[in-house]
């Protein structure tokens, strides 16, 4: 089945920088790779996504890149803001099963 | 919320009995997850529906029951309630499934204490 790993675990960045989170897959049917935002207590939300069929999209300071060659994609916050404080979650779903497959998680601290 | 609730809200149990989670949804959607949430693995699928008495397993079903009698409930059952289910569990719906991609909404949680 799918695995989905997600580096790093912990991020702490200065407020105003940028971060970046990184995920791989291992399935190539995977086509459709959300990210989920869980703040503190909550639960997790989508706060974008790529389809296969497209190498990048962005919504004002966020934007996800994918790589279907090395089975990759990665999540770019800039300018970053206090509310961005959150764990990160990346997934990758594919069609012929319905699953959504998460990654484990990244912590993100912005540091003031 | 998205239509979607999940009872009970906290619950701590002892080891050995029997537990029933619940997920109720609002919206008709056919795809329910069931998710358990631990510190350092993520959110790690247990079982999902894909419509009234279809279920399949994820990624860790051992331990845990499903059901689906009706669109707007899906059940998570332990069948004998062990120390390791401790966890907070969180049930999503969404339209429709896996790689045709859309938003997936999720329930408030449930933690679930085992002693």
């Amino acid at each position: 089945g799918e695995n989905v790993e997600q580096h790093p675990s912990t991020l702490s960045v200065q407020e105003g920088d940028s971060a970046v989170i990184k995920c791989t897959y291992s399935d190539s049917a995977s086509n459709y790779f959300p990210w989920y935002k869980q703040e503190l207590g909550k639960r997790p939300q989508l706060i974008i996504d790529i389809r296969s069929n497209v190498g990048e999209k962005k919504d004002q300071r966020i934007a996800v890149t994918l790589n279907k060659t090395a089975k990759h994609f990665s999540l770019h916050i800039t300018e970053t803001q206090p509310e961005d404080s959150a764990v990160y979650f990346c997934a990758a779903t594919m069609n012929r099963d319905d699953k959504i497959i998460f990654g484990k998680g990244t912590r993100l601290h912005i540091l003031p | 919320d998205a239509g979607i609730t999940q009872s009970p809200r906290h619950k701590v149990t002892e080891t050995g009995t029997p537990v029933t989670l619940r997920c109720h949804q609002t919206e008709n959607h056919r795809y329910m997850y069931w998710y358990r949430q631990d510190p350092g693995h993520g959110l790690r699928l247990i079982h999902y529906s894909y419509g009234v008495k279809d279920t399949d397993k994820g990624e860790v079903s051992d331990g845990y029951s499903v059901s689906r009698s009706k669109t707007e409930d899906f059940l998570l059952t332990l069948e004998s309630a062990t120390s390791s289910q401790t966890s907070v569990y969180f049930c999503a719906i969404s339209t429709l499934g896996g790689g045709y991609g859309t938003e997936a909404f999720f329930g408030q949680g449930t933690r679930l204490t085992v002693v």
